[in-house]
């Protein structure tokens, strides 16, 4: 595809179930990150792939939340027992280097309430 | 650790005038600067980015930045703001030479006005 794109755009979710976010990257890119958007924040970092290999998880908040990318390509950010502290526009980005100085290309994010 | 602040959470400005959004950064080591934009319902589009060499950048839609080391900023300006500017913008910061993982302010709501 042209850009990243992320599904489902909107997941509402119970308290302690739980749930699966999906990122597809552009195509051949390297790196891949995934941030976290409460409302009215800027998006706060929580993890890093570069190709397969997660190099930085620093930001994830607890146990609860698991990210892979078991193929380079797809990555798949999952939340166990979600909590309402959750709720949060998930954001997906990809970039062709593993360099700061390659842009993100950021996806249109996947939306979480959970009630 | 770095760190961002966008001195002002929302910006209210007239259609034509010019507009000016500051952000300030900390940070012991040399970094890249980025300014990006979000619309509503949507991921963040880059506007411009400082690496190193000219101070000033331009960017796209108009927006410029001028990165001052001296006082820790990278303020974003447009001389002639439209209606179709209103969105959040973010200035973001990473580490010279990193992987790429940003550090974002907490956004300004441009509102440009008729």
């Amino acid at each position: 595809g042209a850009g990243v794109s992320q599904s489902p755009r909107y997941k509402v979710a119970k308290r302690g179930q739980d749930v699966a976010l999906r990122c597809d990257p552009i195509s051949g890119h390297v790196s891949l990150f995934w941030y976290q958007q409460a409302l009215g924040q800027g998006p706060e970092f929580l993890t890093y792939f570069q190709n397969e290999a997660q190099l930085d998880k620093s930001g994830l908040p607890s146990d609860r939340f698991f990210a892979e990318r078991p193929e380079g390509s797809v990555s798949t950010l999952k939340i166990q027992r979600t909590q309402q502290e959750d709720s949060a526009v998930y954001l997906c980005a990809s970039s062709f280097e593993t360099s700061g100085n390659s842009p993100l290309h950021f996806g249109n994010g996947t939306r979480l309430t959970v009630t | 650790a770095q760190s961002v602040t966008q001195l002002d959470s929302q910006v209210p400005v007239f259609e034509e005038a010019p507009v000016e959004l500051r952000c300030n950064y900390s940070s012991s080591v040399s970094v890249y600067l980025f300014w990006y934009v979000q619309y509503p319902n949507q991921g963040l589009q880059l506007l411009l980015k400082y690496l190193s060499g000219s101070t000033l950048v331009k960017g796209i839609n108009g927006f410029e930045a001028e990165f001052n080391k001296s006082q820790t900023s990278f303020h974003l300006r447009k001389p002639s703001v439209h209606i179709s500017d209103t969105a959040e913008y973010f200035c973001a910061v990473t580490l010279s030479g990193n992987t790429g993982k940003l550090i974002f302010g907490q956004g300004t709501t441009l509102q440009v006005k008729p």
